[in-house]
């Protein structure tokens, strides 16, 4: 059973770079046709979609965050990162990494998620 | 703003059957498939329906779903309070784009 664990400060300052890192065990983030994503949720709203990674390091993202977003692999950590620049109090939300179903048509596996606030 | 449209909220006795729509459009739902997630209050979402109608090993079989033309639907049947929690749909669009529901929130009365 794949599991998955966010990691990263708890606070961001605006104007900065929000990174995070998610740690997968129980599998390699190397096997199958799997795509490590990372989805978002402000505080008491919905799911947004942020983008995902392949190991082989190809990558696509919500065209409204692309500008800003940069998702990157280390498969000899077994770990994928989230880099988003120019964070603004819109930003401030959970964040959990996830992985695809095989194929990719679904998210399986969930990270617990990791709130980070954007404040001064 | 998700383009993915469910009702804000669902409710329900125990036993009975509540049903959450969700509308898309030809370039999601109408030429993809549609995954449900159930999130509990406090947790990360947890994959219960995938591919229109599949349900993912241990999931009751009260839960299921259903696909017609630009719109799905997650039925739950013989509904229980460990129900109560937010649902969203999901599917992709054509341009490879990962969409999310605006969510239901629903209450077991």
């Amino acid at each position: 059973q794949v599991q998955l664990q966010e990691s990263g400060p708890g606070l961001v300052k605006p104007s900065q770079t929000l990174s995070l890192t998610c740690t997968v065990s129980g599998g390699s983030i190397s096997s199958g046709t799997y795509y490590w994503s990372w989805i978002r949720q402000p505080p008491g709203k919905g799911l947004e979609w942020i983008g995902y990674i392949h190991y082989s390091g190809s990558t696509y993202y919500n065209p409204s965050l692309k500008s800003r977003v940069t998702i990157s692999v280390d498969t000899s950590k077994n770990q994928f990162s989230l880099k988003l620049s120019s964070v603004t109090a819109a930003d401030t939300a959970v964040y959990y990494c996830a992985r695809t179903c095989d194929g990719g048509s679904c998210f399986g596996s969930w990270g617990q998620g990791t709130l980070v606030p954007v404040s001064s | 703003q998700s383009v993915l449209t469910q009702p804000p909220s669902a409710s329900g006795t125990p036993g009975q059957r509540v049903t959450i729509s969700c509308s898309g459009s030809s370039s999601n739902i109408g030429s993809n498939t549609v995954n449900w997630y159930q999130q509990l209050p406090g947790t990360a979402p947890k994959l219960l329906i995938y591919s229109n109608n599949q349900r993912p090993s241990g999931v009751p079989d009260r839960f299921s779903g259903s696909k017609s033309g630009t719109s799905a639907s997650l039925a739950i049947s013989g509904l229980q309070s460990e129900d109560e929690a937010d649902y969203y749909c999901a599917a992709w669009d054509d341009s490879l784009n990962a969409l999310f529901g605006t969510g239901t929130k629903v209450t077991v009365l």
